[in-house]
């Protein structure tokens, strides 16, 4: 069976700090990986995706997601975090080429303090 | 275009009742999927439909729960004889259903069950 696991229930920083989500899978076939964010009394938006190529994948809003296949790993990062960024973030894997459902991570509650 | 839709957006009732959770999917989009988010579970997959025909429907938790979908679009979630353990965010979301790289899924603002 596939499980993704993050770490980190929730995670304090403060404005303009760095910040770095952890994410890892199990898997023994290839898998898409993706980041969800939710914001307050919102429904889950694609942040962003990893299906191929290039291990690094960015998002508009300056998030970035390495995927590491030897350790299982896709984390989160940000350089810079705004206080926009509160949210909870969802990592989440499928099973690539078949069809099906996606596999979440319990979340992650990112709060940026001024 | 526009995205899912699901209604209502919030639904309130009393332990015992059945209550119907409707989803529409993006134009175009042949697979559908209902997952639960609740307090301390995280979000829980409930059933995927590729058209009309559900592959996998196991996630559902009991009995008292069902979906259809009709004519490759709608579905409806119905959870019949409602306990207070079912309060929760139904969320759905859809995708193009050609499974590989095109296939993510986008998801609806999801419909708050609230039984009392």
């Amino acid at each position: 069976a596939q499980s993704v696991t993050q770490l980190d229930s929730q995670v304090p920083v403060f404005e303009e700090a760095p910040v770095e989500l952890r994410c890892n899978y199990s898997s023994s076939v290839s898998v898409y990986l993706f980041w969800y964010v939710q914001y307050p009394n919102q429904g889950l938006q694609l942040l962003l995706k990893y299906l191929s190529g290039s291990t690094l994948v960015e998002s508009i809003n300056g998030f970035e997601a390495e995927f590491n296949k030897s350790q299982t790993s896709f984390h989160l990062r940000k350089p810079s975090v705004h206080i926009s960024d509160t949210a909870e973030y969802f990592c989440a894997a499928d099973r690539g080429s078949t069809l099906g459902r996606l596999y979440f991570g319990r979340g992650t509650q990112l709060t940026v303090w001024p | 275009g526009a995205g899912v839709s699901q209604s209502p957006s919030n639904k309130v009732t009393e332990k015992g009742k059945d209550v119907e959770l409707r989803c529409d999917p993006i134009s175009g989009h042949t697979a559908l999927y209902w997952y639960r988010q609740s307090l301390g579970q995280g979000l829980e997959f409930l059933i995927y439909f590729q058209g009309n025909s559900a592959p996998d429907k196991s996630g559902l938790p009991s009995d008292r729960f069902s979906a259809e979908r009709t004519g490759g679009s709608v579905s409806t979630l119905t959870i019949q004889r409602t306990q207070q353990e079912d309060s929760a965010v139904y969320l759905c979301a859809s995708s193009l259903g050609v499974g590989g790289a095109s296939d993510t899924q986008y998801f609806g603002p999801g419909t708050r069950l609230t039984v009392l």
